[in-house]
């Protein structure tokens, strides 16, 4: 009965590789995100779909793509893996796309690039 | 444009006493505040947040944190700490009159550790 569920949960490659993490939540949302916390637990938006729709998308390499076939799945795909990409990946959800509404976030994906 | 600052890095209180988790925000209109906490390997779990009313806000775990306009902070509280609250604690701010998405900018986190 996870409420946001993420895989995979360690994911290590090698750089120039192309991978993708996955993310599904059962709350009913109408909007996810991804975010990207650094070796120093900084946390940083990436990216936020709303009922399929992007509507935040950061200032993020064109080497990250994400894609939402429905509203409760949000992926996040990654070409040409560099080694700055090694982070922890969390995705959230919350109810609607506005500031009162709280996000509840993913256990993480961490990514190593070799 | 929203920013939010954690000025310590780490915290450390005895197990029983009061522990508070400073936070200050700027925001061009009114805040939305949210303190998050994350356990070792684990995800962000929301603790409370504040969007309008009584500026003392009651959240899970004992916790509670009280909004001052005046001062542009919002202090994370708990009258008496566990060894279980060891962990890192994020504040995050949501400017009300910023169009675009729910974007959170989050602060740069403080490291609580409650010592026997």
């Amino acid at each position: 009965d996870t409420a946001v569920s993420q895989t995979p949960k360690y994911l290590v490659t090698q750089m120039g590789n192309d991978k993708s993490i996955k993310c599904e939540q059962n709350l009913g949302h109408d909007t996810m995100y991804w975010y990207k916390q650094d070796s120093k637990k900084f946390l940083k938006i990436m990216f936020s779909y709303n009922n399929k729709e992007l509507i935040i998308n950061e200032t993020v390499p064109n080497r990250f793509s994400p894609k939402s076939p429905d509203k409760a799945h949000l992926n996040l795909h990654i070409n040409s893996l560099e080694l700055g990409d090694s982070a922890v990946y969390f995705c959230a959800s919350s109810q609607g796309g506005v500031g009162t509404d709280t996000q509840y976030f993913g256990p993480g994906t961490r990514l190593t690039v070799l | 444009a929203q920013s939010v600052a954690q000025p310590e890095d780490q915290v450390n209180v005895a197990e029983g006493n009061p522990l508070t988790v400073k936070c200050t925000y700027s925001v061009s209109g009114n805040p939305y505040l949210f303190w998050y906490v994350q356990y070792p390997n684990r995800g962000l779990q929301f603790l409370l947040k504040y969007i309008t009313g009584d500026n003392l806000v009651k959240g899970s775990y004992g916790f509670e944190a009280e909004f001052n306009k005046s001062q542009t902070s919002f202090h994370l509280k708990k009258p008496s700490a566990l060894v279980s609250d060891s962990a890192l604690y994020f504040c995050a701010v949501r400017d009300a009159f910023t169009g675009g998405g729910n974007k959170l900018t989050f602060g740069t986190g403080t490291q609580l550790k409650v010592e026997l």
